[in-house]
């Protein structure tokens, strides 16, 4: 099984700053089948990133995907306020698809 | 426009079976391009992939919760179900259904994707 490690567990920002997730797997990511998530308090997770690096359907552009192999990263620029909530990466392909622990983005 | 919706009791007894159903409405469960599945997330904690189904009723399990866990596809009635037996204060969580895309691997063919769309999501607590 492939474990997702998650860092930092939370990044404390000002709205109009950028951030940077970073997710590290145990071992490396067939195909760049790696997803983002974002999940705000009370809701359902929505699809962010998808194949390391592909926008799901409206997304705006200040969300980009990065990395390959072990190491993904995903760069949220320009933070509105919408933007704050947790963010899961999710390795999926071979079974079982595994989350990460997830990484808070907090208004400072 | 694709919606799931969740439903099953909200309290289970320990020891005793939880079912839930996942109800699809604005698309065809019956299709070539996914696979429909169930993700939990304990209180305040991450999330866990449980199970998969193909709608003809090719399944795929989480193996750390496989023995208690069946999934089904009824295309007769556009949904599909859960069933987690014996269960624990553990299992309590949020349960979502989610639509997960079909990829085709060229070595290994048809594999899981990820998760485009969510139901709102479906809270059990097991408690006696």
């Amino acid at each position: 099984e492939t474990v997702l490690t998650q860092s930092p567990g939370t990044l404390s920002l000002s709205p109009g700053e950028s951030a940077t997730l970073s997710c590290w797997a145990s071992q490396s990511v067939a195909n760049n089948y790696l997803a983002w998530y974002q999940q705000k308090p009370g809701q359902t997770p929505r699809l962010v990133i998808f194949d390391a690096s592909i926008r799901a359907t409206g997304i705006p552009d200040r969300f980009s995907g990065s990395g390959s192999g072990t190491d993904f990263t995903l760069t949220i620029s320009r933070l509105e306020p919408e933007d704050f909530g947790v963010y899961y990466c999710h390795k999926y392909g071979s079974t079982p698809g595994t989350f990460g622990q997830g990484t808070k983005v907090e208004i400072k | 426009q694709l919606h799931l919706q969740e439903s099953g009791p909200g309290v289970v007894k320990p020891s005793e079976t939880l079912s839930l159903t996942c109800s699809v409405s604005g698309g065809s469960i019956a299709t070539a391009s996914h696979y429909w599945g169930w993700i939990r997330q304990p209180p305040g904690k991450g999330l866990e992939w449980i199970a998969s189904s193909y709608y003809s009723g090719s399944t795929y399990y989480n193996s750390s919760i496989q023995s208690r866990v069946t999934i089904s596809v009824d295309t007769s009635k556009n949904l599909f179900s859960l069933r987690l037996t014996s269960v624990a204060a553990a299992d309590t969580g949020i349960y979502y259904c989610a639509r997960q895309t079909r990829l085709r691997d060229p070595q290994f063919g048809p594999i899981l994707g990820h998760f485009d769309s969510w139901g709102q999501g479906a809270l059990v607590t097991v408690s006696s």
